[in-house]
């Protein structure tokens, strides 16, 4: 039981690539999210999915998409990086308890 | 809008004494989850413990406390003997219970333990 996995785990880009961050859940949870976190800024929300086919926007969502694909993935798309996006992502997951479980982190540096 | 306010960056412990992360919250809702979340240098995000709003006993986790206080919006962690293992960021957590939503942070506490 692996809880979150976030793939990959470090990523170098040039300004303007794309990239995709791949996210899976094994706790058959409806709601999932993408965090970023920047120093002294602690975790803010990108977007998150509530429930299978369906996300929304949170703090922090210009230069990022992402898709549900089911319940147990949720990715996070850089269509055009930018050095602003360089970071760390985390995904995570909601439980019925209210806590969230929260992958390895994936750190991203655009040159 | 919720917001969460951890007013110390950095805090130090000798080890095996006892030492107080401050954290305070602001909300018009009265039904809430608060969280206290450590990450260690490896940075994985570690959940150390949890209370509900409407629970007016104090969540306690072996040698991790909480000071609750709902009316003035505060929800501090104790950390008892202290050891080495301890040393990490903290970081202090609000969600809502009326919906899906995210969880809202804190910046951070980074707490270094002295041997």
């Amino acid at each position: 039981n692996a809880g979150v996995t976030q793939t990959p785990k470090f990523q170098v880009l040039k300004t303007g690539q794309s990239m995709t961050l791949q996210c899976a859940q094994d706790m058959n949870h409806n709601s999932m999210y993408w965090y970023r976190q920047d120093p002294g800024m602690g975790l803010r929300l990108i977007y998150y999915s509530a429930s299978e086919g369906t996300t929304d926007k949170g703090e922090v969502p210009n230069g990022y998409n992402v898709s549900r694909l089911n319940k147990r993935e949720f990715s996070l798309r850089l269509e055009s990086a930018a050095p602003s996006q360089t970071s760390v992502y985390f995904c995570a997951e909601g439980s019925q308890l209210g806590e969230l479980f929260f992958g390895e982190g994936s750190r991203l540096t655009v040159l | 809008a919720q917001t969460v306010t951890q007013s110390q960056p950095e805090m130090s412990v000798q080890e095996a004494e006892t030492v107080t992360l401050s954290c305070t919250y602001d909300t018009s809702e009265s039904d809430y989850y608060l969280f206290w979340y450590k990450q260690p240098p490896s940075r994985q995000m570690i959940l150390v413990i949890r209370q509900e709003a409407y629970k007016q006993q104090n969540a306690t986790e072996n040698r991790f406390s909480v000071n609750f206080q709902k009316a003035a919006k505060s929800f501090s962690l104790k950390i008892s003997d202290s050891q080495l293992g301890d040393a990490a960021m903290y970081f202090c957590a609000y969600r809502s219970h009326r919906s899906q939503g995210n969880l809202i942070f804190g910046k951070g506490t980074k707490l270094s333990v002295k041997p």
